[in-house]
């Protein structure tokens, strides 16, 4: 069964720091990995989509890296803002089948003015 | 770009009653769509895969008979929460992906907000 961890679960940043988010996986069999941005009781926003063929994906100040091998993706941001707070999620879908997307725990981001 | 939309956007309602929320793709046609349920602080948990002409394909644990999904066409999928009861108040957001290319990338709803009372 597919496990999604994301690290760390919180962070709290003052403006113009570049961050780094962390997701693992445990079944590296992944079709695509993506990560998303969530605003509190909003729905999602697609922010970097990485095919398993890939190893990195580039928008802006963002930089989302795979490493299908090791069952690993980071998120980079870039001199940070206050805009960026929210919650970034990582979701990867299955090899085979339904492509349904397996959602990560979710780290909360605050960047402070 | 693909829109997906949801209705209504939040809902409240007595115990015991039952609730429909809505999914539709705007501006494409969706044979499959999918539906997650998140809880405050807590990520999301797949529900269901709604398909378009048969009948849905639930994840372990979830009840189908409380959780009625319905897609009748290719642009919309409901979900009824059956007999609400307090402990199912929580985020439900849908996803829809493109035809033929749902393993690529899936544009998500605003999400409905329930709170059963």
């Amino acid at each position: 069964k597919q496990e999604v961890t994301q690290i760390p679960a919180a962070l709290s940043v003052p403006e113009g720091e570049n961050l780094v988010l962390n997701c693992s996986f445990t079944d590296s069999a992944i079709y695509n990995l993506q990560w998303f941005r969530q605003d509190p009781g909003k729905g999602l926003t697609s922010l970097l989509l990485i095919q398993s063929s890939q190893r990195e994906q580039t928008s802006g100040r963002l930089n989302a890296s795979l490493d299908k091998s090791s069952g690993r993706s980071t998120l980079y941001i870039a001199a940070s803002q206050p805009g960026d707070s929210a919650t970034y999620l990582c979701a990867v879908t299955r090899l085979q089948g339904t492509y349904k997307y397996i959602f990560g725990t979710g780290t909360r981001l605050k960047v402070l003015a | 770009g693909a829109v997906v939309s949801q209705h209504p956007s939040w809902v409240i309602c007595k115990s015991g009653t039952s609730v429909k929320i809505e999914c539709r793709s705007l501006d494409f046609q969706a044979t499959t769509m999918f539906w997650y349920r998140q809880f405050p602080k807590q990520s999301l948990m797949l529900m269901a895969t709604s398909n378009e002409g048969s009948k849905a394909t639930y994840e372990q644990g979830v009840e189908k008979d409380k959780f009625l999904i319905n897609h009748a066409s290719l642009t919309l999928s409901t979900l009824t929460v059956t007999s609400a009861h307090p402990e199912d108040s929580s985020f439900y957001i849908c996803s829809a992906g493109l035809p033929g290319r749902v393993g690529e990338t899936q544009y998500f709803g605003p999400g409905t907000r329930l709170l059963v009372l």
